[in-house]
């Protein structure tokens, strides 16, 4: 089968830096993108690895071990408005296959 | 630039009704997907499309049915509504696989049937 793995659940305080993890097991790969998504809203794209290493886009960077299947995306420099759910995607052939999400609690 | 335009926003069905649920881009992307996603969950595929009169099944297909006549539009029809399809319904469109693997996701339906 195919299934992604990231925590359900992160806490972090303001300022901070954090690292969300997310392992992959799909029957195709084409690269892991990052989503993010404000409850209520739609998800957005942060970024997306095709190649092993760190792609740095501002605050956000995310690092991709296709060896190890597995990938992160870590948020620097933590502001109140990045609380929000944040989901890794294998870009598997057709598809987007989705992790479950990782609701990023951040605390003043 | 409209992007990926999605209705109704909101909805209350009665179970047994059936409903479309609309979905358009601008992009001119090959690729479109339907979503729906339960309280706290991520995001399950009900049928995605890669071009104009492809179709397939995703994830959760059953008690649901699409169509792509053209590149822009891509309705999921509901047929006999039940409570279990209570969610909330994204359509999220994108150019090609690799660097252009960007989505890009429509506002989002909330369904309710009771």
């Amino acid at each position: 089968g195919q299934s992604l793995e990231q925590p359900s659940e992160v806490t972090a305080v303001e300022g901070a830096i954090v690292q969300i993890n997310c392992t992959y097991q799909t029957s195709g790969f084409y690269g892991l993108s990052w989503y993010q998504q404000h409850d209520g809203g739609a998800p957005t794209f942060l970024s997306y690895n095709a190649l092993d290493g760190l792609e740095e886009t501002g605050r956000f960077s995310s690092f991709l071990s296709r060896s190890d299947s597995y990938g992160y995306l870590l948020l620097q420099e933590l502001q109140m408005k990045d609380s929000a759910s944040y989901f890794c995607a294998v870009d598997s052939n057709y598809q987007l296959i989705w992790g479950a999400g990782t609701k990023l609690i951040i605390k003043p | 630039n409209a992007g990926v335009t999605q209705t109704p926003k909101f909805r209350i069905l009665k179970i047994g009704q059936s409903m479309t649920l609309q979905c358009t881009q601008d992009m001119n992307h090959n690729y479109m997907y339907w979503y729906r996603q339960d309280p706290g969950m991520g995001l399950k595929l009900i049928y995605y499309s890669v071009g104009a009169g492809i179709t397939d099944k995703g994830e959760v297909p059953n008690g649901y049915n699409v169509s792509r006549s053209t590149t822009e539009d891509f309705p999921l029809r509901l047929e006999l509504a039940a409570p279990s399809q209570t969610s909330v319904y994204f359509c999220a469109s994108r150019k090609e696989r690799g660097q252009e693997t960007e989505a890009f996701f429509g506002q989002g339906t909330r369904l309710t049937v009771v």
